[in-house]
């Protein structure tokens, strides 16, 4: 089942803060995180681990409440390359390959 | 380093017409491979997936197919393309045995439009 994301839009204005919701009804192993620019490939962000394990982008922060199965991702201080769509996938098992990708959440950050 | 190519980069096809588009990966060995469809406005839906040579799995039943006849290629095809067929397909690969472990790198993507 598709991972539930918001809000689905937000606009910000350089140097603004803002915080993109990933939700599920599955319990979660993995939540990835991309994003991506008009008409171009989906960019690997971050990936967030059961256990707390972490690997992605120096620049951007995310949480995940294995409990609640959730996550976020985190934007701060907000620049003009931070627009885009951002995208959460899900796996559910260590094994597994499968990633279920939200609808995705799309970023305007105006000057 | 290492780099996936996608061709075409944009296709228009008529109804009915058969389909094939073709992915590749540079600069790695026996990469976990992927077929995501992207409909305008939507996420991504995986078609297929790949842990090796000539080992596929479905994940969306419908008129597609996929084959991977070498280790880093893979192809998707169709016999009989359908309107509904239309989107953006992106191929990823990834390390390791488990793609829900580690990171997907997308490539360029393919714009079909079925007329």
């Amino acid at each position: 089942q598709q991972p539930v994301q918001s809000p689905q839009a937000v606009i910000l204005r350089e140097g603004e803060d803002a915080v993109i919701n990933c939700s599920s009804s599955k319990a979660l192993y993995s939540v990835h995180w991309y994003r991506q620019k008009h008409g171009e490939a989906p960019v690997f962000l971050m990936i967030l681990l059961k256990g707390g394990e972490q690997k992605g982008h120096e620049k951007i922060s995310a949480s995940f409440n294995e409990k609640k199965q959730q996550s976020s991702l985190y934007l701060t201080a907000s620049q003009l390359s931070y627009s885009g769509t951002y995208f959460c996938g899900t796996g559910v098992g260590a094994g597994s390959y499968q990633l279920t990708f939200g609808k995705g959440t799309k970023l305007s950050v105006i000057p | 380093s290492q780099t996936i190519h996608q061709w075409p980069a944009t296709l228009v096809q008529p109804v009915g017409s058969p389909l094939s588009l073709e992915c590749t990966v540079e600069g790695t060995s026996n990469p976990n491979l992927y077929w995501y469809r992207q409909a305008a406005g939507r996420g991504l839906q995986l078609l297929f997936y790949s842990v090796g040579i000539g080992q596929i799995s479905s994940e969306v039943p419908q008129n597609l197919s996929a084959s991977r006849p070498q280790d880093r290629q893979f192809i998707l095809s169709s016999k009989k393309l359908l309107l509904s067929d239309s989107g953006f397909y992106l191929c990823a690969w990834s390390w390791g045995r488990s793609g829900a472990r580690n990171e997907q790198y997308f490539g360029p993507g393919t714009r079909l439009t079925v007329t």
